[in-house]
């Protein structure tokens, strides 16, 4: 596609329940990006994948957090037991290959947990 | 560990005045240096980048100048608009071994008619 596109754009759910959040990246961008964007906190990295794999999920706040990614295209970050603390917009972003080519963000989803 | 230190703002400037956006960084190789833009509504936007000393970025009138003797990345204009107003995040590339980019926390820039 032409951006990286990310869906849902906004998500509430209730404390304790899982969420999926799906990042599709720009076509032929192998390294993609999760980041978390707090109030006040910045831009928190979460991991980076190259192709399937994740050379670097050192981000990942606690092991209710995973994320996966296939065929080197879509990716899935997945939140379980949610706490209310994990409420922030989770950003995705890919690169044609390495960061120096810099990354291109989708515009996040917003997740709020209640 | 690397780490970006940049002025959190908010600042508030009336059209045709001059910013600068100080950012310093700390980091044990030789990062690539990016500022990222975020419009109110909008995803973060790639607007400028340095990828070895002395190196200039520039884009849409916005200038940076990579200076390792001061680890420094201040973004500069010389005359800011209304569509300028936005958040601005100074970046630096992790030198440990992963793709990562380390942000700093970002300034609010509303610019006033």
């Amino acid at each position: 596609g032409a951006g990286v596109s990310q869906s849902p754009s906004n998500k509430v759910t209730e404390k304790g329940k899982d969420v999926e959040l799906r990042c599709d990246p720009i076509s032929g961008h192998t390294a993609l990006y999760w980041y978390r964007q707090s109030l006040g906190q910045g831009l928190e990295f979460l991991i980076y994948f190259q192709g399937n794999s994740a050379p670097d999920k050192s981000g990942l706040p606690s092991d209710r957090f995973s994320a996966e990614r296939t065929g080197g295209s879509v990716s899935t970050l997945t939140i379980q037991r949610t706490q209310q603390e994990d409420s922030a917009v989770y950003l995705c972003a890919s690169s044609l290959e390495t960061v120096n080519y810099g990354y291109t963000f989708g515009s996040g989803t917003r997740l709020t947990v209640v | 560990g690397d780490s970006v230190t940049q002025m959190e703002g908010p600042v508030t400037l009336s059209e045709e005045a001059f910013l600068t956006i100080n950012c310093t960084y700390t980091a044990t190789g030789y990062p690539s240096l990016f500022w990222y833009v975020q419009y109110p509504g909008e995803g973060l936007q790639l607007l400028l980048k340095a990828t070895k000393a002395d190196d200039k970025g520039s884009n849409k009138g916005f200038e940076a100048t990579y200076r390792k003797e001061t680890t420094s990345f201040h973004l500069e204009k010389g005359s800011v608009q209304v569509s300028d107003s936005a958040v601005y995040f100074c970046a630096l590339s992790y030198q440990g071994g992963s793709e990562k980019l380390v942000f700093g926390k970002g300034m609010k820039l509303t610019v006033n008619p």
